[in-house]
């Protein structure tokens, strides 16, 4: 597609349930990033991914979340066992990555909310 | 540990008149981007502008341009000739360069009044 595109637009879960969030990036992008937006404060990194392998994971809060992206495009970000602090919006983005500029490109994100 | 803050969290202005989005950071690292990005109610983040902070002058783009004072850390940004569509919140961020990881601001919301 012509962007990034992430599925599902919104997601409503009781707390403790497992919960994936897709995103695909931009064709031809190797760098995808993870970011989490809670309500009234701006985008955190969670984690950024060249290629297949995650290159810096140092924003994932704790080991209830992880995420993979095993053939170097489409990415999943998971969450265990979910709290109702990880209510947010998660966005995911791309950039041309070692080979490209610093800008990345936003999808529209997924509003998750654990009830 | 590098920080942005937007000291601003709501702005309105009049349609066609100018406005200035404030922004500052801090860092001991001496090369990095910023960005402007806004973020409209459907929520993707669009970039504005961005700054290289090895180059002196200031980037515009269209109606948009930057105010960028290394030595101060400081990053405005201006809008001229407002328009209703750019209301929506904005965004400053900072990324060192070859980390590849954004750090934003706390956002300001603009809103354009008719």
């Amino acid at each position: 597609g012509a962007g990034v595109s992430q599925t599902p637009s919104n997601k409503v879960t009781e707390k403790g349930k497992y919960v994936e969030l897709r995103c695909d990036p931009i064709s031809g992008h190797t760098a995808l990033y993870w970011y989490r937006q809670s309500l009234g404060q701006g985008p955190e990194f969670l984690i950024y991914f060249q290629g297949t392998g995650a290159a810096d994971d140092s924003g994932l809060p704790n080991d209830r979340f992880f995420a993979v992206r095993p053939e170097g495009s489409v990415s999943t970000l998971k969450i265990q066992r979910t709290e109702r602090g990880d209510s947010a919006v998660y966005l995911c983005a791309s950039s041309a990555g070692l080979a490209g500029g610093p800008e990345q490109f936003f999808g529209p994100g997924t509003r998750l909310t654990v009830l | 540990a590098q920080t942005v803050t937007q000291s601003q969290p709501e702005m309105s202005v009049q349609e066609a008149e100018t406005v200035t989005l404030s922004c500052t950071y801090d860092t001991s690292e001496n090369n990095y981007y910023l960005f402007w990005y806004k973020q409209p109610p459907s929520r993707q983040m669009i970039l504005v502008i961005r700054q290289e902070a090895y180059k002196q002058q200031n980037a515009t783009e269209n109606r948009f341009s930057v105010n960028f004072q290394k030595a101060a850390k400081s990053f405005s940004l201006k809008i001229s000739d407002s328009q209703l569509g750019d209301t929506a919140m904005y965004f400053c961020a900072f990324m060192i360069t070859g980390t590849y990881k954004y750090i934003f601001g706390t956002g300001t919301r603009l809103k354009v009044l008719a």
